[in-house]
């Protein structure tokens, strides 16, 4: 059972404008979102998170929000830069317990010049 | 990223074998996981550990053990390697929420089972 689901397993977008990667969840459970960004032959590294109690964080071009009624998230990059170009993934846990993350199935997003 | 490294990097190895990979941190951190990642599946949790000698079962932790003897190091083994093993496997270190920052994953180590 997927807890955490990436739907679109790419994602191709031109630079300059606005990507969109979406998730959901289905554990009522979870508390705490985070984003990862990965590139090939390297581990996953933290890009931006919010907590249940906010429905938007940013942090600088990027900006994640919650629709916890819908049990929904999304990552808005903008401007979208070439650098941008990695897998993306979504990440949910409970505070609470051993703080253990649940990951989405990933989106490849790719900036085309 | 500096901090957690794992070893070896790539490893082929035969069925059958046992295999055992190595992650090592310098941060003191008291929480230690494995994943794995497969296309179409992202990344899975196999073990995690939230102290020396205390550990537990990930979502995919079937042919697979681990061990924290101490800290700094989580040492995850496959017990007789099998096809289905063939993966890319992280190592991830966490200080706990406060940082707010989540894990901080290791490089990899890509196996293949032949």
């Amino acid at each position: 059972d997927q807890q955490v689901k990436q739907n679109s397993p790419s994602l191709s977008v031109q630079e300059g404008r606005i990507s969109i990667l979406n998730c959901d969840y289905t554990n009522s459970m979870f508390d705490y979102f985070l984003w990862y960004k990965k590139y090939p032959a390297e581990g996953p590294t933290f890009l931006i998170s919010i907590s249940s109690i906010k429905d938007k964080n940013e942090d600088g071009r990027f900006t994640v929000f919650l629709n916890k009624s819908a049990k929904h998230l999304s990552l808005h990059i903008v401007p979208s830069q070439p650098g941008d170009s990695a897998v993306y993934f979504c990440a949910a846990s409970s505070i609470q317990g051993a703080q253990k993350l649940v990951f989405g199935q990933g989106t490849r997003l790719t900036i085309n010049p | 990223d500096a901090g957690i490294t794992q070893s070896p990097r790539h490893k082929v190895t035969e069925t059958g074998t046992p295999v055992t990979l190595r992650c090592h941190q310098t941060e003191n951190h008291r929480y230690m996981y494995w994943y794995r990642q497969d296309p179409g599946h992202g990344l899975r949790l196999i073990h995690y550990s939230y102290g020396v000698k205390d550990t537990d079962k990930g979502e995919v932790s079937d042919g697979y053990s681990v061990s924290r003897s101490k800290t700094e190091d989580f040492l995850l083994t496959l017990e007789s390697a099998t096809s289905s093993q063939t993966s890319v496997y992280f190592c991830a270190i966490s200080g706990g929420w406060g940082s707010s920052y989540g894990y901080t994953f290791g490089s990899g180590t890509r196996l293949t089972v032949v």
